[in-house]
Order: structure tokens, then C-alpha cells, then sequence
């Protein structure tokens, strides 16, 4: 059992150029995350779902799009990267949405440079 | 939204001393709040959590607690260890509903042999 696997784990990006994140699960979770944590800010939100086919913004979307187009993955995508998005990129999973422990994966660290 | 504070941002202690983390949420209506250790490197996990019907919860040499009048909670560790050092991050949300977490900053925790 696998849990929640990122993919990759390092990459190093120039500005304006594009990458995806992929975030896969294997406990059938419903509701996945993705989070960035920057020195002293905590995990903040960029978007969630909460099942196949579905998205939704969290406290910092801009910058970054989407996909859940099946359920045990969930894709980040930058269209044209920058300095500011310099970030550990964190996915997590749950059972339901509410009052439930969220599976983090390994984490990805991206550098915009 | 939700907002948490966490306090404080570091703390230092000996080993064998007990150690006090506390957040404050802003959101009545929140009535889960999970607890996360983060080791250097790694991903978050869930280390104990509470439910706003009670008032308390232990595991061994950790435990929360919760004020709900003044919308506070607070992990406990005793006889801490070298192995406790890691980043502690406190969480809220509503137990059902969409409902995402929100983190509070963190605190980086050092126990000194």
C-alpha cells in the first residue's frame, strides 16, 4: 500500500516555463488536496476536490490549474512559472472532507529561478 | 474563513522536560482539530486529533486540549525526547460539510540531549 505518491520530487524550473505535478492515491480517497509550504507560513491551500471531475480554489489558486479527471489522481499544473511559486508542494488525501486525517505525500520541491 | 495562530513559532527544551504548543481559532463553528509532526524532510502526519465533545484526549506522553469558550486547544508532550524535534503543526475544520483543514503556522520543536 503506497498511500499518497508524488511525482517528481525535485525539479528546478527558469520563469515562464510550464510544469505538472502528479498526485496519485491508492486508498480510494474521495476528497484530495494540494498545499504549499513556504518558511513560517504553515501549509496554505491552493485547490481541492472533492471527487472525480470536480475542483475548487483554496486560499492561494492564482498561479496554478488543476485536473481530477480520475479519482485516484489529481494534477497540479503551472502555465508560466515564477520566482514566487520557489515552494515545497505538498498533495494529500482523505476519506471524506470534513473531521478526517488527510495522507500527505512525499512532498515536491520546486525551484522557479 | 477559519483563521489558526500557533505560539510559539520555536521552542527550546531539555530532554526529559514537557513541552506546550497552543493555537486559537476564529471560526466557532469549526469542531475538528488534528494535530501534525513534521520531521525534517518529510511529509506531515497526524499525530492525534480532537472532537469538540470533549475536552481532552491522550496517547501516551501526548496530549490535547480544548477550550471552546475561548477557542483554543493545545498539545502536551512529556518527558520529551530527541526524536520529538520536528516542525508541529495545528489544524481546524468542521466535522462534516465542505469543510478543508486550516493550518496554522507551526512550530519548530528542538529537544536538546
Amino acid at each position: 500500500n503506497a498511500g499518497v505518491t508524488q511525482t517528481p520530487k525535485f525539479r528546478v524550473l527558469k520563469t515562464g516555463q510550464s510544469m505538472t505535478l502528479l498526485c496519485a492515491q491508492d486508498m480510494n480517497h474521495e476528497y484530495m488536496y494540494w498545499y504549499r509550504q513556504d518558511p513560517g507560513m504553515g501549509l496554505r491551500l491552493i485547490h481541492y476536490s472533492v471527487g472525480e471531475g470536480t475542483t475548487a480554489k483554496g486560499e492561494v489558486p492564482d498561479g496554478y490549474n488543476v485536473s481530477r479527471l480520475k479519482k485516484q489522481n489529481f494534477l497540479l499544473g503551472l502555465e508560466s512559472a515564477a520566482p514566487s511559486q520557489t515552494s515545497v508542494y505538498f498533495c494529500a488525501s482523505s476519506y471524506r472532507q470534513g473531521g478526517t486525517e488527510a495522507f500527505f505525500g512525499q512532498g515536491t520541491r520546486l525551484t522557479v529561478v | 474563513g477559519e483563521n489558526v495562530e500557533q505560539h510559539p513559532s520555536t521552542l527550546s527544551v531539555q530532554e526529559g522536560d514537557s513541552a506546550v504548543i497552543k493555537c486559537t481559532y476564529s471560526d466557532s463553528a469549526s469542531n475538528y482539530f488534528p494535530w501534525y509532526k513534521q520531521e525534517l524532510g518529510k511529509r506531515p502526519q497526524l499525530i492525534i486529533d480532537i472532537r469538540s465533545n470533549v475536552g481532552e484526549k491522550k496517547d501516551q506522553r501526548i496530549a490535547v486540549t480544548l477550550n471552546k469558550t475561548a477557542k483554543h486547544f493545545s498539545l502536551h508532550i512529556t518527558e520529551t525526547q530527541p526524536e520529538d524535534s520536528a516542525v508541529y503543526f495545528c489544524a481546524a475544520s468542521m466535522n462534516s460539510g465542505y469543510s478543508t483543514l486550516t493550518f496554522g503556522k507551526g512550530t519548530m520543536l528542538l529537544v536538546s540531549p
